[in-house]
């Protein structure tokens, strides 16, 4: 069964830091891997979506890694604003022996002005 | 593009009563998903549809929730008894067919 971790639970930092979350998981036969941002009260927004052959993806000031053979995806954010405070979310799909998105239970990134 | 609507947005219920969730999805998505995210954790697969079949229900608790797709469009959720434990954010997602899902706002169910 795959399971999904992710490290810190929490982050607070400056505006301007750049910062990394970090996601773990057990079950590297995955098909893909992605990263969410989901906004209170709101729904879940795809950010970057890797593909088990890629080893990054990158989209502005975000940029995501895969290191699947070590089950491990970093999530790095460039000169955070207060509007990336969120919680952010990563999901392997695939793994095991489902063949669904698998979350982890987030960071809550907060970017102070 | 419209996105994803689901109604209501919260809903306040007491223990052993029955609710009924709705999802109405992007236009031309064949796959919709149900999800439950209790407070604190990520989102977990309750059920797919692939138009109006399940393609996979092994997480949901059948014994209590039910969910259906008629017409491979709308689509309904519904808890009868509902359970304290019960008390989650309900959220719908649809996709193309592609390896994306778009997700709608969700449904704050608390039962008390």
């Amino acid at each position: 069964k795959q399971e999904v971790t992710q490290i810190p639970a929490a982050l607070s930092v400056p505006e301007g830091e750049n910062l990394v979350l970090n996601c773990s998981f057990t079950d590297s036969a995955i098909y893909n891997l992605q990263w969410f941002r989901q906004d209170p009260g709101k729904g879940l927004t795809s950010l970057l979506l890797i593909q088990s052959s890629q080893r990054e993806q990158t989209s502005g000031r975000l940029n995501a890694s895969l290191d699947k053979s070590s089950g491990r995806s970093t999530l790095y954010i460039a000169a955070s604003q207060p509007g990336d405070s969120a919680t952010y979310l990563c999901a392997p799909f695939g793994g095991g022996s489902q063949g669904n998105l698998i979350f982890g239970k987030g960071t809550k990134l907060s970017v102070k002005p | 593009e419209a996105g994803v609507a689901q109604s209501p947005r919260y809903k306040i219920i007491e223990k052993r009563q029955s609710v009924a969730f709705w999802c109405n999805p992007i236009s031309g998505h064949a796959t919709l998903y149900w999800y439950q995210q209790i407070l604190g954790q990520g989102p977990k697969l309750l059920i797919q549809f692939q138009n109006n079949g399940v393609v996979d229900d092994s997480q949901l608790p059948k014994d209590r929730f039910s969910a259906e797709r008629l017409k491979g469009v709308d689509s309904t959720l519904k808890i009868q008894p509902a359970k304290l434990e019960d008390s989650a954010v309900y959220l719908c997602a649809s996709s193309p067919g592609t390896l994306l899902q778009y997700f709608g706002p969700g449904t704050r169910l608390t039962v008390t």
